[in-house]
């Protein structure tokens, strides 16, 4: 098994450009997390899917911020205008019904 | 969720037992603890969780008191490659649809000195 596949590994952006970050999950995995990570706040959770339909995104910081799941093997989270507060480690999880919550390598976002 | 108390950091011996306490004294009946660790620059792994019995898996063990009011984490023989921050974590079970959150505390860094 791959594990969870998180793209690109590293991002450097200028403040005010869009961002893409990309995840696949577990193969049969039915719920994905998307987590943030600053040395000031920790590990924070953003939002999470199940079956393909977000339940909570209560983490979500602001309307800059949107993720989407359009199938059970592919996620998206979406930094649109980015800004230097921005910049942290994002990492991407799944897990299946056993409930145990399995991460990506994270990506690193450099906002200028 | 019931939160944790955790030393900030410990040091262990190479080859030696890490023990890794956590105090939660407010869990609930129904209330699982889980332990994670991140290594650095990598994401968290899942090390091992239990309810009220005492749990042993290829990674590590966990005990956990009768009161369920503190756990110890043991990693049997700590390598190097065990250095990283390693985070206890309670959290209810998922009902229904809805999983519960991991909520990560800033965790106990374990150093393994050779």
């Amino acid at each position: 098994d791959a594990g969870v596949i998180q793209s690109p590994r590293h991002e450097v952006t200028e403040m005010g450009q869009e961002v893409t970050l990309r995840c696949k999950p577990i193969s049969g995995h039915d719920y994905l997390f998307w987590y943030r990570q600053t040395m000031m706040r920790g590990l924070e959770l953003l939002i999470y899917f199940n079956n393909n339909v977000p339940i909570d995104d209560s983490g979500m910081p602001e309307d800059r911020f949107s993720a989407k799941m359009p199938n059970a093997s592919f996620s998206t989270l979406k930094i649109q205008p980015s800004e230097p507060r921005d910049s942290a480690v994002y990492f991407c999880a799944s897990s299946s019904i056993a409930d145990t919550q399995y991460f990506g390598p994270g990506t690193r976002l450099t906002v200028l | 969720d019931a939160k944790t108390t955790q030393p900030t950091s410990m040091d262990c011996a190479e080859g030696r037992a890490a023990n890794l306490p956590c105090n939660h004294s407010t869990i609930s009946g129904n209330e699982y603890v889980y332990w994670y660790r991140q290594i650095h620059s990598q994401g968290p792994q899942y090390i091992i969780h239990g309810l009220k019995n005492n749990e042993t898996n290829e990674m590590a063990s966990l005990i956990i008191t009768e009161d369920r009011k503190s756990s110890t984490l043991i990693l049997p023989h700590a390598t190097l490659r065990d250095t990283a921050v390693y985070y206890c974590i309670v959290r209810r079970p998922r009902k229904g649809g809805a999983t519960n959150k991991l909520i990560f505390g800033t965790g106990t860094l374990l150093a393994v000195q050779p």
